[in-house]
């Protein structure tokens, strides 16, 4: 099966300008979510989505960020406007049931603030 | 709030031996632990899970031991091999929620 595809591999922005991130998880996975990961941190969950549907959001810093799932398949998380700690992996994972037997992660997005 | 906690953030073995990544944990609550491989500029990758009802679980050269009263989970690869050099990451979650991972150990298995 195809993987969890992410675009762009890498980004690179000046502080207070936009950036989108895209996402488009395993065919038939419901639930799919959106890390970030710090250098030298672990994958922090920002916000995670059961179909179309926002399940927990709670970390996500929504002055600047925001995340959408039409249509219940591929998303996109944008961040306006952009921190120098912002700079960071964005990684997106699919699952087909909720959180266990692990996620599939996708390659992620090195996005760099400057 | 680090709720899950690799102490170590780098490992050497040499080839053959075994490895020994450790991790734990503080939310009592947690009931699902994972660990995941991650090579550079990959996504990690799923690598084996334990549940709390059980102590051990094994999968070929890969064997997790979960210490519920110590709240403490170890990584064990025998034999190490080069191709396991990655940086491993445990991660826990209470039922139905979501995972919290640690800093991650990089593991060098030196041939």
């Amino acid at each position: 099966e195809a993987g969890v595809a992410q675009s762009p591999r890498y980004k690179i922005i000046e502080k207070r300008q936009s950036v989108a991130f895209w996402c488009n998880p395993i065919s038939g996975h419901a639930t799919l979510y959106w890390y970030q990961q710090i250098l030298g941190q672990g994958p922090k969950l920002l916000i995670q989505f059961q179909n179309n549907g926002v399940v927990d959001d709670s970390q996500l810093p929504k002055d600047r960020f925001s995340a959408e799932r039409l249509k219940g398949v591929d998303s996109t998380l944008k961040i306006q406007p952009a921190k120098l700690e912002d700079s960071a992996v964005y990684l997106c994972a699919s699952s087909s049931r909720t959180a266990h037997r692990g996620y599939t992660f996708g390659s992620g997005t090195r996005l760099t603030v400057v | 709030d680090q709720q899950v906690k690799q102490n170590s953030p780098s490992l050497s073995v040499q080839e053959g031996r075994i490895s020994i990544l450790n991790c734990d944990y503080t939310n009592s609550m947690f009931d699902y632990f994972l660990w995941y491989k991650k090579y550079p500029a990959e996504g990690p990758t799923f690598l084996i899970s334990i549940s709390s009802i059980k102590d051990k679980n094994e999968d070929g050269r890969f064997t997790v031991f979960l210490n519920k009263s110590a709240k403490h989970l170890s990584l064990h690869i025998v034999p190490s091999q080069p191709g396991d050099s990655a940086v491993y990451f445990c991660a826990a979650s209470a039922t139905g929620n979501q995972f919290y991972f640690g800093t991650g150990t990089s593991l060098t298995v030196i041939p």
